[in-house]
């Protein structure tokens, strides 16, 4: 079945940028689907990032909407996230998801940390 | 945008019953069917357990319901177990910024 597992550095420096991959195994990314990014901060709750279909097609949250940049590779069957002039606010567990057409998230990464620390 | 709202956290005892409200507005969950719940364990993913309001995924326990009436959607949680001990959070298609979430339920079970 199809899996996700997110990876990149876990430490970005303040005002640095934020990188992190999604690798999509089990199935293909160009799918009928659309693949989003959903973070969390240490004992706080859920928030959307944004989502990006395999044409390349993008939805993003307004509040982050001119830090955020995603993008896919359908070679390597894996979607990516960019988030500029990190702050100590951006720290979270940032997971990756695959959202179904009525705007649910039926699969998701593990997660992985990213602090934003000097 | 604001988060949806939701109770901080809730108890009851195995066996009981519980619900869970969340709170959005006309722009989100009053107007759209878009609503879905998830449950999350302890440094684990979130785990889908309702979509369009009242569905449930394939091999989600049927003591899982949910409801809406206006602004406000509904998790119920029947037949309490120990293992219901989680986060819970809702979630809303939105016109404004495509999705919001709700803050989240911590549920006891006593």
């Amino acid at each position: 079945q199809v899996q996700l597992q997110e990876s990149g550095p876990g430490l970005v420096k303040p005002s640095g940028t934020l990188s992190l991959t999604c690798d999509v195994s089990g199935g293909s990314i160009s799918s009928r689907n659309w693949w989003s990014w959903v973070r969390q901060p240490p004992g706080k709750g859920l928030e959307w990032i944004g989502q990006i279909y395999h044409s390349g097609i993008t939805d993003y949250n307004s509040s982050l909407k001119s830090r955020v940049t995603l993008s896919v590779d359908k070679s390597k069957n894996q979607f990516s996230l960019r988030l500029s002039s990190v702050t100590a606010a951006d720290t979270a567990v940032y997971y990756c998801a695959r959202v179904l057409e009525s705007w649910y998230f039926d699969l998701w990464g593990r997660g992985t940390l990213v602090t934003v620390s000097s | 945008q604001s988060a949806l709202t939701q109770p901080a956290s809730v108890s009851a005892s195995p066996g009981q019953s519980i619900t869970i409200s969340c709170t959005g507005t006309n722009s989100d969950i009053g107007a759209y069917n878009y609503v879905s719940w998830y449950q999350q364990n302890p440094d684990k993913a979130p785990k889908l357990i309702i979509f369009d309001v009242t569905k449930r995924p394939s091999g989600v326990s049927n003591r899982f319901s949910g409801s809406k009436s206006g602004n406000t959607a509904s998790l119920t949680i029947s037949g309490l177990q120990a293992e219901d001990e989680a986060d819970y959070f809702c979630s809303s298609y939105t016109i404004t910024t495509y999705v919001v979430f709700g803050g989240g339920t911590k549920l006891t079970v006593l």
